[in-house]
């Protein structure tokens, strides 16, 4: 079993709908990255998270430590949206372990 | 400055060829690392350095040889490679926290 595991695997979705990414973990961490890859391979960091709730644009990642939990919500959701959104978690200072990706697709 | 760069953008290399991947930053980063990504798979650590020198090395082979020359620089020698090797190589460097991503070198090996 992977140390993080993120559902759906595959997720298209109509323009304007509230998208919801979900991320599980199962060790300890020090920090939750929520992380986007375009196709052509550039990754871009969205969030880092250690508790509570972060937002930031149409964007907004949270996190439930106890239930070792985190969603990412993109809300009125657009098609250059479409993406890959991986989340990852921080073991110890510099150690990142990736769940396998959510691949986004956002039809006009 | 908040950007990693990477050269070259596309590599394709023999299996007897010597190649290097270049990754530099300046973002005053002390941390910067080497990542290997698969097509539709998670990138993998492939090795960190921390403060000019090698903190991780995850049981990467020795045809992969990793430098640090100094802070903003860090490269990737390649010699004698597989087919199976060719993927995307990722660099990204960190201070504290958020890793910043080099767009990557997509790497093809005949």
């Amino acid at each position: 079993k992977n140390e993080v595991e993120q559902s759906p695997q595959n997720l298209t979705a109509q323009e304007g709908e509230f998208i919801t990414i979900n991320c599980s973990y199962s060790v300890g961490i020090s920090a939750l990255h929520w992380l986007q890859q375009h196709p052509g391979g550039g990754i871009v960091s969205l969030f880092m998270l250690s508790s509570g709730k972060k937002k930031h644009g149409r964007l907004i990642a949270t996190i439930n430590i106890q239930e070792k939990h985190s969603s990412l919500h993109i809300t009125a959701s657009h098609p250059r949206d479409s993406a890959v959104y991986i989340c990852a978690v921080r073991k110890g200072a510099q150690k990142l372990v990736f769940g396998q990706g959510t691949r986004l697709t956002i039809n006009p | 400055d908040t950007e990693v760069t990477q050269t070259p953008k596309h590599l394709v290399m023999g299996m007897t060829n010597k190649k290097s991947l270049k990754c530099e930053q300046h973002m005053g980063h002390r941390a910067m690392y080497w990542y290997k990504q698969k097509a539709k798979k998670p990138p993998e650590l492939m090795f960190v350095y921390s403060y000019e020198k090698l903190s991780i090395n995850e049981s990467v082979p020795s045809r992969f040889s990793p430098e640090c020359p100094n802070s903003s620089l860090l490269n990737l020698h390649l010699h004698a490679l597989q087919p199976e090797d060719s993927a995307l190589y990722l660099c990204a460097s960190s201070q504290v926290g958020t890793q910043y991503f080099g767009p990557g070198t997509r790497l093809t090996v005949l």
